[in-house]
Parts: C-alpha cells; structure tokens; sequence
C-alpha cells in the first residue's frame, strides 16, 4: 500500500497569509494525488485532483504543485473560509486509497 | 445536480449488522464507481470500499469480509452491509462518487455509526 504522509498536522495563520501543506508518498506515484478541505461536521470537498488542477469553482488562490515524491499544497492568500482541514489522498494504487492524516488550518 | 444521501446509521451492540445506504440523485450510480469512506471521530479519513461500473468491488484490509458493497440499478441506491460489527467500525460513513483519476467528486452528508453495549 502507499503511505501518505502529511504534515504539518495543524498550522495556525493571519488571514492573508500564504500558506503550504505538503503529503509525501511512501513510492513514486506519478500525478494521481488529490486534495480535500472539510469543515467541521461537514463532508470533504474535492479542492485539487491530479496534483495540480483545480475542481470546478474552487478559488485560484488554491494551487497543487509536485516535486518528486512530495505534493503541496499551497493557498495564497488565506481567507477567512478557508480554515478547515485539509487531506490528500492519492489514486494511483487504488485498493486501496490512502489518504493523509490531515492538517488542521486555524486563524492565528 | 448531483446528490448522494445517505441513512441507515444508529446505535447497534458489537458483534451486530447494519445496512447503511446512499440515494444518488442528478447521476447514475451504475455508470460510476462509488466508495464508503469512514472517520472515527475526531479522526481522518480511511477509504472502506469501492464497486466500479463494472460491477467489481475491493474493500480495505479491515473490513474485508465483515463488509459488502453493492447497489440497486432500479432504486439508484448504494449500500453497505455491515457485519459483526466493532467499537473500532464506531465512524461517520460517507458514500462518494468517484471521478476521473480515482477522485472522490461528490459526497454524501455521512450517518453515524455507533457501536457500543
């Protein structure tokens, strides 16, 4: 199985402020990694897909990015909506997926 | 517009089964694959289980033959039979459409379940 490991596991930031949360995977994997944000007591919602293209009608201040084995996420400008939390998940080895542990983004 | 609502969740002792199930509304869940995601509370997310298109089904190593994905062309519907159930199956249960490159598109709200005497 691959592993995703995610971190940091919680961040706390201004609004306004440009942030990034990595997953590196345990293997090579390609582009096959996705990003969610849920809020609490909500379901997650698809940000990012295939490390770097944003799903329809989600802000461009969200961008993906991969430099090997290491994904990022990055938001660029932080608004007050945004702070969630946030997980990856690749889908190169799909039985089964695997998604990170999660990073928890609050307001400083 | 797409819409997955899923029920079915409650308050069962351990070692019991549940049925939960997921009304898809806007799509065909036949012409998709569909997933079970979990989260324990206060957890992350762990993928359970998917069924394709096809009609193929894969679970995660701990719910492997304890769990049955299926789906009812005619109701539109996914389920997921839960047996002998344990406290660590304790989670909210969301069903999810797959997209294009093994994404997870769309979500249901989730339903609880809790296993405890």
């Amino acid at each position: 199985d691959i592993q995703m490991t995610q971190s940091p596991s919680s961040l706390s930031a201004f609004v306004g402020d440009r942030v990034t949360i990595t997953c590196r995977a345990s293997q090579s994997m390609s582009n096959y990694l996705n990003w969610y944000q849920q809020k609490p007591g909500k379901a997650p919602k698809l940000l990012i897909y295939a490390t770097s293209s944003l799903q329809s009608g989600v802000p461009s201040r969200f961008s993906g990015s991969r430099f090997g084995t290491d994904f990022n996420l990055t938001i660029s400008s932080l608004q007050p909506e945004d702070f969630a939390t946030y997980y990856c998940q690749q889908s190169y080895s799909t039985h089964p997926y695997t998604f990170g542990q999660g990073t928890k983004l609050e307001i400083k | 517009e797409v819409q997955l609502v899923e029920s079915g969740g409650g308050l069962i002792q351990p070692g019991g089964s549940l049925r939960l199930s997921c009304a898809a509304s806007g799509f065909t869940v036949s012409s998709n694959s569909m997933s079970w995601v979990r989260q324990a509370p206060g957890k992350g997310l762990e993928w359970v289980s998917v069924i394709y298109s096809g009609g193929s089904t894969y679970y995660a190593d701990s719910v492997k033959g304890r769990f049955t994905i299926s789906r009812d062309n005619s109701k539109n519907t996914l389920y997921l039979q839960i047996n002998n159930l344990r406290a660590e199956d304790t989670a909210v249960y969301y069903c999810a459409r797959g997209g294009t490159t093994g994404t997870l598109d769309y979500w249901g709200q989730g339903t609880l379940v809790t296993v405890s005497s």
